[in-house]
């Protein structure tokens, strides 16, 4: 089946950009989404990228996509403490419903 | 993007009683939603599809006698964890996908405990 990976956990000072990579190993994933899940909440859409593409930019944040390693990353410019969150990638083949989620990363902004 | 909303947001209820959460669709008519369980520092695990008007898809493992989808209306989806064990006890988040940019938003979750 598919699975998706992520680190566990990112630490990173307030004002420095934050990279958090996903890897997967589904060859016939067609949507990457990025969500973030901050503490007793739902997950929040930040940004997604079709699988013809190599990167999308938005505002502070930025993916970058390696289809060919089947990996996947967020890039998260001045981090600022309110970006502290669990933040889960996540794959959708193309004409399937069911989304796989990441283990999801755990981001410590330091103030 | 699409606003997802869930009623209760989390809920306390004896063992052996049934629990009914709602996941409304407020902005735009979903034809499917998708219902996920969180545990703890967990990943979110997808349950079941459910379908407008049809019976809702369930994920190998997951009862569909203990867990009763209902999507009576496109706006409206719930789950119903019947006779409720304290091994129930999870955060259940709801979920959307709206057409056609094949976006997915999820609802503020129900933090169920069983005692």
């Amino acid at each position: 089946g598919e699975d998706v990976e992520q680190s566990l956990f990112l630490s990173v000072r307030e004002g420095d950009s934050s990279v958090i990579n996903c890897t997967y190993t589904d060859s016939s994933s067609t949507y990457l989404y990025w969500y973030k899940q901050e503490p007793g909440a739902g997950l929040q859409l930040l940004t997604y990228i079709f699988s013809n593409m190599d990167m999308k930019q938005d505002q502070r944040l930025t993916v970058l996509l390696n289809k060919k390693d089947k990996h996947l990353s967020l890039r998260i410019a001045d981090t600022q403490t309110g970006d502290s969150a669990i933040y889960f990638c996540a794959e959708r083949p193309g004409g399937y419903q069911k989304v796989t989620f990441g283990t999801g990363t755990k981001l410590q902004v330091i103030p | 993007g699409a606003v997802v909303s869930q009623h209760p947001s989390w809920v306390i209820c004896k063992s052996g009683t049934s629990v009914k959460i709602e996941c409304r669709s407020l902005d735009f008519q979903a034809t499917t939603m998708f219902w996920y369980r969180q545990f703890p520092k967990q990943s979110l695990m997808l349950m079941a599809t459910s379908n407008e008007g049809s019976k809702a898809t369930y994920e190998q493992g997951v009862e569909k006698d203990k867990f009763l989808i209902n999507h009576a209306s496109l706006t409206l989806s719930t789950l119903t964890v019947t006779s409720a064990h304290p091994e129930d006890s999870s955060f259940y988040i709801c979920s959307v996908r709206e057409e056609p940019q094949e976006t997915q938003y999820f609802g503020p979750g129900t933090r169920l405990l069983v005692l």
